[in-house]
């Protein structure tokens, strides 16, 4: 079974803070994706990466970075926290793009 | 038009009915379809795949109409574990394309 491993569940953290969200893959997926979710907006991608060292912008990236160093894992990086990116982040890995993605537990992420 | 639209519902059915709903995608190039379930809190998990000739597991059934650009999801003899968000995900196909989810459509199954 594959498994898609966030670092935090829950995370407070405060307005303006660096804030870094770690995703590990088990199964030597090529592709790795950054969403939030919030109530009524559904699933909206923040960046993702078909390779190592690559990255490209998804629907929402303002305000977020990322970095993939190694293929196993994708970090996602607010620069600089705010409050309107209180949400569920998850994380997805897939072997082919048109395939199925696998999602990690989540991180429900509070900025106070 | 969105590109992948659902009833957000919520849809209340009695325990042991049949329950189905549709999704609706706007690019008939669209190759690659999939239903999904997330329970309340949690990570979405892949339900089934939707194949062209239509597929069956257990209590589920998953149909495409391509000529009307829908994907269906029928739920027979629904249990009180059924209740959760279906979401309705899409994929071009070509190799650059992102997979589009559908937010979702709420089922509440009633005791």
């Amino acid at each position: 079974d594959v498994k898609v491993t966030q670092s935090s569940r829950y995370l407070v953290k405060r307005t303006g803070e660096k804030v870094f969200l770690e995703c590990v893959q088990d199964m030597d997926h090529e592709n790795m994706f950054w969403y939030r979710q919030d109530p009524g907006l559904g699933l909206r991608l923040i960046y993702f990466s078909y390779d190592v060292k690559m990255k490209e912008k998804g629907d929402i990236p303002e305000g977020y970075s990322v970095s993939r160093e190694k293929k196993e894992r994708f970090s996602l990086i607010l620069e600089s926290a705010s409050t309107n990116q209180t949400s569920m982040y998850l994380c997805a890995s897939s072997d082919i793009r048109n395939q199925p993605q696998h999602f990690g537990d989540g991180t429900r992420l509070s900025i106070l | 038009r969105k590109e992948v639209e659902q009833d957000p519902g919520p849809f209340n059915v009695p325990e042991g009915a049949t329950v189905a709903f549709n999704c609706t995608y706007s690019n008939s190039a669209s190759q690659s379809f999939f239903w999904y379930r997330q329970d309340c809190r949690k990570e979405p998990k892949l339900l089934m795949s939707v194949y062209s000739s239509g597929n069956e597991d257990g209590r589920f059934t998953a149909q495409l109409n391509r000529a009307s650009q829908y994907i269906s999801l029928l739920i027979r003899d629904s249990k009180l574990s059924d209740s959760a968000t279906y979401l309705c995900v899409v994929h071009k196909g070509s190799r650059d394309d992102k997979i589009i989810f559908g937010k979702g459509t709420r089922l509440h199954i009633l005791p």
